[in-house]
């Protein structure tokens, strides 16, 4: 069984601190991974997929790794602001027809 | 402009109503799915559908069904609703089962 672990669950940075997230999977033969953004109640904002092959991925301020023989992917998002306090998802592509989910990190930018 | 819509975005029902929640996608995606998201359970899937006509179950498939007759759409029914349904739920869509997906806004369900 495919198992995705976030920790911490929870996270509070000052603004302008670099946030670095973490992702752990248990099974080496990922397809991808992608990292999701949700605010509260509301849908999956994808920020970047990382194919196995692949090592990292950067968009703008974010930056994500992908290390498959260790199980861990880590998103780092530089310069935080308050607007990027949000819950934090990973997600393993492990087949072809399902994702499997972490249960996010919650995070918290300080003003 | 690229999207999933879900209809409706948020809906109260009674035990034993039947429901459909619609979902909709413009990207000629093949792939379609059903997610659940439950506080300390996270996401989980339903239902999905590799292609036309084409369904299959995921992890927590008991009480719900699903279609697929049209490439675009991918109702969710509920035919008898529980509590135990009341759930943020999400339609996915990708080009591929393995592709990057993309997500609708959500549907907050509550059933009395």
């Amino acid at each position: 069984k495919q198992e995705v672990t976030q920790i911490p669950a929870a996270l509070s940075v000052p603004e302008g601190e670099n946030l670095v997230l973490n992702c752990s999977f248990t099974d080496s033969a990922i397809y991808n991974l992608q990292w999701f953004r949700q605010d509260p109640g509301k849908g999956l904002t994808s920020l970047l997929l990382i194919q196995s092959s692949q090592r990292e991925q950067t968009s703008g301020r974010l930056n994500a790794s992908l290390d498959k023989s260790s199980g861990r992917s880590t998103l780092y998002i530089a310069a935080s602001q308050p607007g990027d306090s949000a819950t934090y998802l990973c997600a393993g592509a492990f087949n072809d027809y399902k994702l499997s989910f972490g249960a996010g990190t919650t995070v918290t930018v300080r003003a | 402009e690229a999207q999933v819509t879900q209809n409706p975005r948020y809906l109260i029902t009674v035990t034993g109503k039947k429901l459909t929640v619609t979902c909709s996608q413009n990207m000629n995606h093949e792939y379609m799915s059903w997610y659940r998201q439950d506080p300390g359970l996270g996401l989980r899937q339903i239902y999905y559908s590799m292609n036309v006509e084409v369904t299959d179950k995921g992890d927590v498939p008991e009480g719900y069904k699903v279609s697929r007759k049209e490439k675009r759409n991918f109702p969710l029914i509920l035919e008898s609703p529980s509590p135990n349904q009341t759930s943020l739920y999400f339609c996915a869509s990708s080009y591929a089962g393995a592709y990057e997906q993309y997500f609708g806004p959500g549907t907050r369900l509550t059933v009395t």
